[in-house]
């Protein structure tokens, strides 16, 4: 069964430094997201991407945060300057369509920023 | 705005019982429903979700929920919980206007079964 897959598993980083979290989608899907689940809290939005644009940012998503899909397989969200409340664990997660379809996701990586 | 929240951050329940775990919404149009189960070190799966069509939704492993729109509810059940079912349960609901297609998630509820 296909499966969205994420790497690192876990990244830990100085305060300041820049990090990419990678992310595998589904082949078929379309539709790219990142979420982020701070350790206690909610899974939150940070953003979506259809057809190379973003299409949704969270409040979260600020201009620190980028995303992109360099080739046709991988999706990667990159922190420019990392916070210390940067350390959550982030989700990518991929869809056919958006809306009703099923969002797919991966495993997560663990940021800790020290 | 909308918002998900699910009452009880940890339920515990024997092996055999019933599985209850609340979510109530607000959404100001009726809204897309999903319920996703975490495993320990696992992303998130989804168990089923609500779409418009039958109000009564069947998922995988035993579990449905029922779409309440009186009630703002979206309540997960399973009649039997086996030591499988351990895991964090999560409601989340989608704007079906939104063209961003974010999902808003509640705060979690971690479910324990008891041998």
């Amino acid at each position: 069964e296909p499966e969205v897959t994420q790497t690192p598993s876990h990244q830990v980083t100085q305060m300041g430094q820049e990090v990419i979290l990678r992310c595998v989608p589904i082949s078929n899907h379309l539709y790219f997201y990142w979420y982020r689940q701070i350790l206690g809290q909610k899974v939150e939005f940070l953003v979506s991407f259809y057809n190379n644009e973003i299409s949704e940012k969270s409040e979260i998503f600020d201009d620190q945060f980028s995303v992109e899909r360099p080739d046709g397989s991988n999706f990667t969200l990159k922190i420019r300057s990392t916070k210390l409340e940067d350390s959550a664990m982030y989700f990518c997660a991929s869809s056919v369509q958006q809306g009703q379809e099923t969002q797919y996701f991966g495993p997560g990586t663990r940021l800790l920023v020290l | 705005a909308q918002s998900v929240t699910q009452l009880g951050s940890h339920v515990s329940v024997s092996e055999g019982a019933l599985v209850l775990l609340r979510c109530n919404y607000s959404s100001s149009v009726p809204p897309y429903l999903f319920w996703y189960v975490q495993y320990p070190n696992q992303g998130l799966q989804l168990l089923l979700k609500y779409t418009s069509a039958a109000t009564l939704v069947k998922g995988i492993n035993g579990f449905e929920a029922e779409f309440k729109k009186s009630e703002t509810s979206f309540h997960l059940t399973k009649p039997s919980a086996h030591m499988s079912d351990a895991a964090e349960y999560f409601c989340a609901v989608s704007d079906r206007r939104n063209q961003g297609g974010k999902l808003i998630f509640g705060q979690g509820t971690e479910l324990s079964v008891k041998p």
